[in-house]
C-alpha cells in the first residue's frame, strides 16, 4: 500500500539554527498539506499545494517559514531561525484533489527545539 | 468563517458499552466533515466522511457519524467499544470555495476501561 513519507522522523535543533523538513506524497496526489501539531492538540494547517502552487498558507508564519513543491511532487518546509515555541510535530499529508477528497498522512517528524 | 467544536477533551467508557464523542462546526458554505484517529506513535487515519450524500456514515471498525444540519453537529458513534479503540479522535471541516479551509478540532481522548 502507498504511504506518504517524511525524513527525518526526529530532529533537535538549537535555537535560531535553521531546519528543513522533507515529504514525498502518494504517487499522483497533486495535493500536498503541511500542519504543525503542537501536543495535546490538533493539527493545524500551515500550507497547502495544488501541483506546484500555494493554494492556503495563511498560517504559515512567513517570515520564519517557508515551503515548496517546486515539481509537484515532493515538498520541503524550512524554519529559520526555529524558536523554542516550534517545538511540535510536523505532518504532511497528501490527497488526488482538494476539499473533499481523503488525505493520507505521514508519520510525522517530531522537532524539538532546546 | 468555520469553525469546529469538539466538546469532551477526554471521554471513558467500559469495554463493551457505546461511545459517543460529539462534535459541533460552523461554516459558511456547505461542509465536508472528518473524523479522523491517531493511535499512539501512529500517523492519522480516516474514519469516516461526509460529502452530502447520506447523512449517516458508516466507516471503519465499527464506527458511524450522522451528519444534522439544524443541529449543526457531527457526532461520532460505535455501539460496542473495544480495548483497540483507545485513541485520539479529531473532527473536521473542510469548504471548497474559492479559498480551500481545512480546519481540526482539538481532539477527543478515548479511553477503555476493561
Amino acid at each position: 500500500e502507498a504511504e506518504v513519507a517524511q525524513s527525518p522522523r526526529y530532529k533537535i535543533t538549537e535555537k535560531s539554527q535553521a531546519v528543513a523538513f522533507w515529504c514525498d506524497p502518494i504517487s499522483g496526489h497533486a495535493t500536498l498539506y503541511w500542519y504543525r501539531q503542537i501536543l495535546g492538540q490538533g493539527p493545524e494547517l500551515l500550507v497547502q499545494f495544488q501541483d506546484e502552487s500555494v493554494v492556503d498558507d495563511s498560517q504559515l508564519p512567513k517570515d520564519r517559514f517557508s515551503a515548496e513543491r517546486l515539481k509537484g511532487v515532493d515538498s520541503t518546509l524550512k524554519i529559520q531561525p526555529a524558536e523554542l515555541g516550534d517545538s511540535a510535530m510536523y505532518l504532511c499529508a497528501s490527497s488526488l484533489g482538494g476539499g473533499a477528497d481523503t488525505q493520507y498522512f505521514g508519520p510525522g517528524t517530531r522537532l524539538t527545539v532546546l | 468563517a468555520q469553525s469546529v467544536t469538539q466538546l469532551d477533551s477526554h471521554v471513558s467508557v467500559s469495554e463493551g458499552t457505546p461511545v459517543l464523542l460529539r462534535c459541533n462546526y460552523s461554516s459558511s458554505y456547505s461542509p465536508s466533515l472528518f473524523w479522523y484517529v491517531q493511535h499512539p506513535n501512529k500517523g492519522l487515519q480516516l474514519l469516516l466522511k461526509y460529502t452530502s450524500a447520506a447523512t449517516l456514515v458508516k466507516g471503519i471498525n465499527g464506527f458511524e457519524a450522522e451528519f444534522k444540519k439544524s443541529e449543526t453537529s457531527f457526532h461520532l458513534t460505535k455501539p460496542s467499544a473495544h480495548m483497540s479503540d483507545a485513541a485520539e479522535y479529531f473532527c473536521v471541516v473542510s469548504t471548497y470555495s474559492s479559498a480551500s479551509k481545512i480546519i481540526f478540532g482539538s481532539g477527543t481522548r478515548l479511553s477503555i476501561r476493561p
